[in-house]
């Protein structure tokens, strides 16, 4: 089984600060896909990272591959009260599966 | 239309009734899954469907009874559920099973009673 492993699992912090989530596993991933969640929702897709090595941005939110494919990150440049909450990263299992970190529950404090 | 549509949003349910939780998508999508999320923790895969058939049944209890009428239509049908049952019932789909960017449905929150 693969596993991937977030951290921090929470995050407080104030509004304009910038901060970086970490996703890693032992294991090679073909792809890692990075999810937000907020309370009471479906996680929605917010990037997906192929390549070793590959950064992806969105607006504030830069994704990174690790060379190895077993790592991503996620780096957020000065964080808004919107950003707040839950962001999973995930990566296939199989070729059915998609398994999922336990996840970092951000909290942007105004 | 990238949509993923759960009804209902919320459901009561006592432990001898049964219930239906419907997912709808129109994306052509040809890969839906039912997950499970408990509080503060992430979604838990129960059933995968491809081309509308079982694909997997990650060892789920026979009280949940997936079923898939057509392409863009998923159940999770219910019954003599468990207090613990109580979840986050999440629908997705993706555009075929080795395709693993997951539209996620906005969740049914299931409370048993």
């Amino acid at each position: 089984t693969q596993l991937l492993e977030q951290s921090p699992q929470f995050l407080s912090i104030q509004e304009g600060e910038n901060l970086t989530v970490y996703c890693n596993s032992s294991s090679v991933f073909s792809s890692l896909q990075w999810y937000r969640q907020e309370p009471g929702e479906g996680p929605v897709l917010l990037v997906t990272v192929v390549t070793g090595g590959e950064v992806k941005k969105l607006k504030r939110l830069t994704f990174q591959f690790g060379d190895a494919r077993k790592d991503s990150s996620l780096h957020i440049t000065a964080a808004q009260p919107g950003d707040t909450g839950l962001y999973l990263c995930a990566g296939p299992q199989g070729a059915q599966k998609l398994v999922f970190g336990q996840g970092t529950r951000l909290t942007i404090n105004p | 239309d990238t949509e993923v549509t759960q009804t209902p949003k919320h459901l009561v349910m006592g432990m001898t009734n049964k219930k239906s939780l419907k997912c709808e998508q129109h994306m052509g999508h040809r890969a839906m899954y039912w997950y499970k999320q408990k509080a503060k923790k992430p979604p838990e895969l129960m059933f995968v469907y491809s081309y509308e058939k079982l694909s997997i049944n990650e060892s789920v209890p026979s009280r949940f009874s997936p079923e898939c009428p057509n392409s863009s239509l998923l159940n999770l049908h219910l019954h003599a559920l468990q207090p613990e049952d109580s979840a986050l019932y999440l629908c997705a789909s993706t555009s075929r099973l080795m395709n693993t960017e997951a539209f996620f449905g906005q969740g049914t929150r299931l409370t048993v009673v």
